[in-house]
């Protein structure tokens, strides 16, 4: 059971270069979003998808972009790192019916992004 | 907007004692869900147990039972019988009912248990 598979686990970035963190579930879920984690700080949400080829702006989307081609795919883009994105970034995904909804989350193991 | 808080940054308890973990929320929604999740420290998220704001039962699942009082918007977590495989991270998480499927998340409660 992969679950949601995130990669790399770790990466560090000079300030300016770009990277795409990668995310992949085989749960056939319909939701899949980017999270980042900041010390002392709650998760926030970056980008989200209810579905292939839809994706939507969370709370804070400033310098980064996402696609969502394939039910399972939905890369995380980086333009032009910054040292305010340094942060642990969790991809998860969802599943949302019209009969069955639990709002249950499932996650990633993380990803650990440093930009110097 | 929904806002979801913790006010308990750091909390430990000696192993077998029972801990209760705070969250308040503030929403104009009637229909929504409630989580804890858990933050172990190999960093995976896991969900502990969920609530959903039309049942008036709170929710248990083995060890972990929550307090959910729907009027005072608060919806704290009791640990039972604390074990070492407890030590995490909890966050306490709110998700409207219909409509967009998104969490927002408390910051997090630190629980370590003393063995």
């Amino acid at each position: 059971n992969a679950g949601v598979t995130q990669t790399p686990k770790f990466r560090i970035l000079k300030i300016g270069q770009s990277m795409t963190l990668q995310c992949a579930q085989d749960m056939n879920h319909n939701y899949m979003y980017w999270y980042r984690q900041d010390p002392g700080m709650g998760l926030k949400l970056i980008y989200y998808s209810v579905g292939a080829g839809i994706t939507d702006k969370g709370e804070v989307p400033n310098g980064y972009n996402v696609s969502r081609s394939t039910t399972e795919d939905f890369p995380l883009r980086l333009e032009l790192a910054a040292p305010s994105q340094t942060s642990v970034y969790f991809c998860a995904s969802s599943y949302s019916g019209t009969t069955t909804n639990t709002g249950e989350l499932f996650f990633g193991e993380g990803s650990r992004l440093t930009v110097l | 907007a929904q806002t979801v808080t913790q006010s308990q940054p750091e909390m430990s308890v000696q192993e077998a004692e029972t801990v209760t973990l705070s969250c308040t929320y503030d929403t104009s929604e009637s229909n929504y869900y409630l989580f804890w999740y858990k933050q172990p420290p190999s960093r995976q998220m896991i969900l502990v147990i969920r609530q959903e704001a039309y049942k008036q039962q709170n929710a248990t699942e083995n060890r972990f039972s929550v307090n959910f009082q729907k009027a005072a918007k608060s919806f704290s977590l009791k640990i039972s019988d604390s074990q070492l495989g407890d030590t995490a991270m909890y966050f306490c998480a709110f998700m409207k009912a219909f409509g967009n499927e998104k969490l927002t998340f408390g910051t997090g409660t630190r629980l370590t248990i003393i063995p």
